[in-house]
Formats: C-alpha cells, structure tokens, sequence
C-alpha cells in the first residue's frame, strides 16, 4: 500500500528564516504529487503540483518554491518566511487512488 | 463563482440520524468527485469517491451526483459521534494544463451529539 511521509511534524520560525518542508512516497512510481496549504478558518490552497522529476507547476504567484529531486520526494522551500505563510501544509500523491501525508504545521512569528 | 462551494456548517445531527452534506461546483468539464474527512489537526482522509451520475454506496455512506445540475452529495446513515468532523468536497479539474488536479471547497463542519 502507498504511504506519505512529511517532516517535520510541527515548526516554529521567525520571519525572514528559510523553510525546507520534505515529502516522501512509497508503495508507487511515477505519482503526481502537489502541496497544498490549510490556513485558519480556510479552505485547502494548491500551492505546486509536479507530474514527474523536476517537472513544476505553481498555482498561485508567492514566495514559496517547490523541487522534485526524485521520483518519489517532493520539497517546499522558501527563502524569507512571511507571517502569512503561516499553515498547515500538506503533501499529496495521485496515481492509481489519492491520499495525503500527515501534514506538517508551520507558525512564523 | 467560487470553483467549489460548500456550506460550512457547523450541520448538527443527534446520533442515528441521516446527515446530508452538500457541494456544489462550476467547473462543466469536471468528471472525478471526492469526499474527503478530516478531523482537528489531522490530514484529510478519502472516504468516497464518485464519477458517474447516480448513487454510489459505500457502508453507512452514499455519494450522489448530478453533473448536470453540477451537484455533489454525502449522505451518512447512523451517524455516529465519531462521524464528528469537517467533510470536504473535492472536483478534479477538467481543462487545460491542470487537467487533474483536485479543487477543495471549505469544507462542512459535522457534529453528532449522542
């Protein structure tokens, strides 16, 4: 069966401060993969979406950037974390069925 | 037009009861439907699935869809308190480059009160 690995779990950064969020799918090949953001009181945000290795496609213009080094991993970074970039952040694979990873919460301060 | 919208609730129901949750969409070329459940401070989980119009059954849920009134529902009989949670309503995307990329409403906060 496919599973979504995401770490970290939980984040704390200052403004200003970089950000490497990562992804890991097992249990297929070749999956689509997208990250999505939750913030308060919002609905789920598609942030990148990638069909295969280092192919990228971002959905809204911000200061978010996204990679896909490998088949199965999927990264988020930033440069300089804004307040707003604050959220749950949640990677996604498709293929054959769908799922989500475990999400990762990030508050910048 | 919002692409997806929902109501957000909160839709409270007494357990045993038949809760009804409802999505609209305005994206015609839209033929894959989902609903997904999510619970405080977890990840959504999939839960239906649809893409044909009619009813499809799952266990204690049935989704219905109506693609030409671009209508999307979650039916949930003998709800349980463990059925308390917010339910998404996702469309698949149908034109263009983003061909396959799913659209999320805000999703519809369920509460079952024993």
């Amino acid at each position: 069966s496919q599973t979504i690995h995401q770490w970290p779990a939980t984040l704390v950064q200052p403004v200003g401060s970089p950000l490497s969020l990562e992804c890991t799918v097992e249990g297929t090949s070749n999956p689509n993969l997208y990250w999505y953001r939750q913030a308060a009181g919002r609905g789920l945000q598609l942030l990148f979406y990638s069909v295969g290795i280092g192919q990228i496609s971002s959905e809204v213009p911000q200061n978010l950037s996204a990679s896909r080094p490998q088949d199965r991993q999927f990264i988020l970074s930033s440069k300089k974390l804004l307040l707003s970039d604050s959220g749950f952040y949640l990677c996604a694979w498709s293929r054959s069925s769908r799922g989500f990873g475990p999400g990762t919460r990030l508050t910048v301060l | 037009q919002k692409e997806v919208e929902q109501n957000s609730g909160p839709l409270s129901v007494p357990e045993g009861a038949i809760a009804s949750l409802n999505c609209t969409y305005s994206d015609r070329g839209s033929q894959s439907f989902f609903w997904y459940r999510q619970y405080s401070g977890k990840s959504p989980e999939l839960i239906m699935s649809i893409y044909s119009n009619g009813d499809k059954e799952d266990g204690r849920f049935t989704a219905q869809l109506n693609k030409a009134s671009q209508y999307v529902s979650l039916l949930i009989r003998d709800s349980q308190p463990s059925d308390s949670a917010t339910y998404l309503c996702a469309v698949e995307r149908g034109y263009g480059g983003s061909q396959g990329n799913l659209i999320f409403g805000k999703g519809t906060k369920l509460s079952v009160k024993p």
